[in-house]
């Protein structure tokens, strides 16, 4: 079963509306990676969570770990085109502390329409 | 200069060739990883290591093998291809010295068809 679970899976929005991306999972995360992947390109880094009830934002972007440090969103603000792509979570699922491994999510295809 | 390269970035081979991709960096980094990605799948951890003496499998290391020449060089053999390992494949490095804070950073990804 898969460990990190993303949702939607795909989502397509209107250029301005805001969007909400999800990463669960059913054991605790020891440091949620959220990565933004050009189609065929590499992982480009975007935020680390890592203490439960964590927020951090970049520009438009906002990402939230949740207290008992089993999910994550990320959310995007009156979003553009450049926005587009997919988003990844990877998570550190090491228990009782970091094992120097990511687990990723299959990934949220977001197309944004002009 | 990218920090994380891979070579080839694209390639196309046959069924039962051995292909070698090959990954370098100039992080200084000591751990390493190769995954590949499917569509629908995400990303799966094929390989790690965390030095030059410590190499260990992932998830789905049937049918690869990995080599680790220096602390900058990891390398990823297919010893004969097959066509369910048509994918992207990506090499990471990490290097923080704090549980938990480990961000990985890719390459830009090759390409492989195997036909």
């Amino acid at each position: 079963s898969q460990e990190l679970e993303q949702s939607p899976q795909s989502l397509i929005v209107q250029e301005g509306k805001n969007l909400t991306i999800n990463c669960t999972s059913s054991k605790t995360l020891y440091g949620l990676y959220w990565y933004k992947q050009k189609y065929g390109e590499g992982l480009i880094f975007l935020m680390m969570l890592q203490k439960g009830g964590e927020e951090k934002s970049h520009e438009k972007i906002t990402a939230k770990l949740d207290e008992k440090k089993q999910q994550s969103s990320l959310h995007i603000t009156a979003s553009q085109p450049s926005h587009a792509g997919i988003y990844l979570c990877g998570a550190d699922m090491g228990s009782g502390g970091s094992n120097y491994k990511l687990t990723f999510g299959k990934g949220t295809l977001l197309t944004v329409n002009p | 200069d990218a920090d994380v390269t891979q070579t080839p970035r694209n390639r196309i081979t046959k069924t039962g060739k051995r292909i070698m991709l090959e990954c370098s960096q100039t992080k200084g980094h000591d751990r390493m990883y190769w995954y590949r990605q499917d569509p629908g799948l995400g990303l799966r951890l094929i390989y790690y290591s965390f030095d030059v003496k410590d190499i260990n499998k992932g998830e789905i290391s049937d049918g690869y093998s990995v080599s680790r020449q220096a602390q900058a060089k990891f390398s990823l053999s297919l010893e004969s291809a097959i066509p369910n390992q048509t994918a992207l494949y990506f090499c990471a490095t990490s290097g923080g010295l704090l549980a938990g804070l480990d961000e990985q950073f890719f390459g830009p990804g090759t390409r492989l068809t195997v036909l």
